[in-house]
């Protein structure tokens, strides 16, 4: 059965810092993976998707995220933090079946 | 804005009352997710429609039903409610293209049972 850890459930960093949420999943077959942040009081928003094409995947706001089969991680990071990226992080795993499998998510704390 | 809509945005009920829950679907998207997130967790799945069909569902008993309509707009009814009931519901559109299409998420509804 697929499942997914995000390491964390708070990650604090100052503007202008690199930004880096972790996340490893379990799955017996090759994984979609996906990131979604998720602002107070709202849905979530799809940041990036790995489907295979590529390993180093760019999304939007300038994230981006590697996957690393090895390790069975896709961890999200960007070069810069800015106060606007303060939000809950997902990461979630697909497999060729319906349904998204998230992980607790983790809350990123940007310091001015 | 994903183009997905959810209503009511927010709702009260008491326990063992019965509450319906409506998506609108993104224009063109046949299959819609219903996910329940609690307080402080990630989303945990309820079930999936496709073409008014229930396409898979997860841990969560029979009282937790769903319709979705010809134009893909899509109920989550809940009945015989429980203070644990409590949480965001989200739902989420898609096309399936075989596994790896993205779900589009609506803003939720939050639920308060009291």
């Amino acid at each position: 059965a697929q499942s997914v850890t995000q390491l964390g459930s708070h990650v604090s960093v100052s503007e202008g810092a690199l930004v880096l949420l972790r996340c490893n999943y379990s799955s017996s077959v090759p994984p979609y993976l996906f990131w979604y942040v998720q602002y107070p009081n709202q849905g979530l928003q799809l940041l990036l998707k790995y489907t295979s094409a590529a390993t180093l995947v760019k999304g939007i706001n300038g994230f981006e995220a590697e996957f690393k089969k090895s390790e069975t991680s896709f961890h999200l990071t960007k070069p810069s933090a800015h106060m606007s990226d303060a939000a809950e992080y997902f990461c979630a795993v697909k497999d060729s079946s319906y349904k998204l499998i998230f992980g607790s998510g983790t809350r990123l704390l940007v310091r001015p | 804005e994903t183009g997905v809509t959810q209503s009511p945005t927010h709702l009260i009920k008491t326990r063992g009352q019965q509450v319906t829950l409506r998506c609108s679907s993104q224009s063109g998207h046949n299959t819609v997710s219903w996910y329940q997130q609690a307080l402080g967790q990630g989303p945990q799945f309820i079930f999936q429609y496709y073409r008014e069909e229930e396409n898979g569902r997860g841990n969560f008993p029979p009282r937790f039903s769903g319709l979705q309509f010809p134009n893909y707009s899509s109920e989550l009814n809940v009945n015989a409610l429980e203070l644990d009931d409590s949480a965001l519901y989200l739902c989420a559109s898609s096309l399936p293209t075989g596994g790896q299409e993205t779900q589009y998420f609506g803003p939720g509804t939050r639920l308060l049972v009291l």
